[in-house]
């Protein structure tokens, strides 16, 4: 059984641009969340999607978005970058709630 | 506010001792607790979950205690070895079916050496 994919793995970006990243969760999977990993601040939550919307929202500013398509696919859009985005951001993925499956990340560096 | 601690200093034990982890919290009556497993670089993977009913939980050499009047978890790893070297993550929430928002705990690095 595959397990939850992050795409891309790298990426270096400027400020003022904007990032989508995207990840498959586990077949058979219906709630996808994002976490930001940060070594200032640790790991938080950025949004869950279950059929395809947001069940919760974690404290971000506006400009970190996402959505999840029929297929359960989710992606999470972050606008106008800035220094401090510069993160390690996470999905996950569940059936039942409760006990996360993690993907191995998007590395999102901001110069 | 909330608040999660777990400690931020590293845990540096010998290999075969049992190593204890503290994940205390304020300010909220979580009704379950996970404990994640992180290595460098990677995505956290799921070890235990307790409910608050369940004052102990065992996985193989792992041990997980739920103290709701200490509002504490403590996290064991018995004869540990160089490969449980990483960092761990607390995660009490309020209601498993409220969905996953997991507010995680700073986690605690642990270093087993042979």
């Amino acid at each position: 059984k595959a397990g939850v994919t992050q795409t891309p793995r790298y990426l270096i970006k400027t400020r003022g641009q904007q990032v989508t990243l995207s990840c498959s969760p586990i077949s058979g999977h219906r709630s996808v969340s994002w976490y930001q990993q940060t070594p200032g601040q640790g790991l938080q939550f950025l949004f869950e999607y279950f059929s395809e919307t947001q069940r919760n929202k974690g404290n971000f500013p506006g400009r970190f978005s996402g959505r999840q398509f029929s297929n359960s696919r989710s992606e999470m859009n972050v606008s106008t970058l800035e220094l401090g985005d510069s993160a390690l951001y996470l999905c996950a993925s569940s059936l039942p709630p409760g006990e996360l499956f993690f993907g191995e990340g998007s590395r999102l560096t901001v110069l | 506010s909330q608040k999660i601690e777990q400690n931020s200093e590293a845990l540096n034990i010998q290999e075969g001792k049992t190593a204890t982890l503290t994940c205390n919290y304020t300010n909220y009556s979580p009704a379950y607790l996970q404990w994640y497993r992180q290595d460098p670089g990677r995505g956290p993977v799921f070890l235990l979950l307790i409910r608050e009913n369940e004052k102990e939980k065992r996985k193989e050499r792992l041990k997980v205690t739920f103290d709701t009047t200490l509002k504490q978890s403590l996290f064991h790893i018995t004869a540990s070895q160089p490969a449980d070297s990483a960092t761990y993550l607390c995660a009490p929430e309020g209601e498993i079916n409220a969905g996953n928002m997991l507010t995680f705990g700073g986690g605690t690095r642990l270093m087993v050496k042979p």
